[in-house]
């Protein structure tokens, strides 16, 4: 099975743009988080989506949004983007909702100029 | 205060020594998972455990949910296991996807 895939792998935007990051999940996975890593804070959740609906959003500001399709994969959007934006941005997939293990893709990293 | 606490930040061992590192949370959980993640960025789910001990290969995890401590133990260590290993833990109650994480334990394994 293939896995986690996220597109793309390495971004460079300049502040006030907008960004859109994808996921595909492992065939079968329903379940879909994202997660932000930067040095000062570490890894933070940012949301997580289940059969297209949002069931969970991490502490992080509206400019920060998700969203998942009828497939399960997911794109995450961030607009107006700030200096502090730059970091990794990491995705996992989980068969179903729950007590279920992540699989996680190789993220994408944004460096926001 | 951190509700996921890990110890040490870092670690050095020589090639073949037996490596722990613990994790203490302070919320109730659901689950516990140990993450390994190499320089790049890339983690790899190493565990996830809700009670007791799981075992692979050469990697042990123990989970104590009274005193809410979890160990991970590294037996005959080895240079490739240099990575940054992290705890995370789903807080009770909450979906799985809502991780909660530990800052992570960088270790170097010397030849």
């Amino acid at each position: 099975k293939a896995g986690v895939t996220q597109t793309p792998r390495y971004l460079i935007k300049t502040r006030g743009q907008q960004v859109t990051l994808s996921c595909s999940p492992i065939s079968g996975h329903r379940s879909v988080s994202w997660y932000q890593q930067t040095p000062g804070q570490g890894l933070q959740f940012l949301f997580e989506y289940f059969s297209e609906t949002q069931r969970n959003k991490g502490n992080f500001p509206g400019r920060f949004s998700g969203r998942q399709f009828s497939n399960s994969r997911s794109e995450m959007n961030v607009s107006t983007l700030e200096l502090g934006d730059s970091a990794l941005y990491l995705c996992a997939s989980s068969l179903w909702t729950g007590a279920y293990e992540q699989y996680f893709g190789p993220g994408t990293r944004l460096t926001v100029t | 205060k951190n509700e996921v606490e890990q110890s040490p930040q870092n670690l050095t061992a020589q090639e073949g020594e037996f490596i722990t590192i613990n994790c203490s949370y302070s919320v109730g959980i659901s689950a516990l998972h140990w993450l390994q993640q190499h320089p790049g960025g890339g983690i790899v789910s190493l565990f996830m455990l809700s009670s007791g001990k799981k075992k692979h290969g050469r990697l042990i995890a123990t989970i104590n949910i009274q005193e809410k401590h979890s160990s991970l133990h590294i037996t005959a260590s080895h240079p490739r296991d240099s990575a940054v290993y992290i705890c995370a833990v789903s807080s009770f109650g909450g979906s799985q996807g809502n991780l909660i994480f530990g800052k992570g334990t960088k270790l170097s394994v010397k030849p």
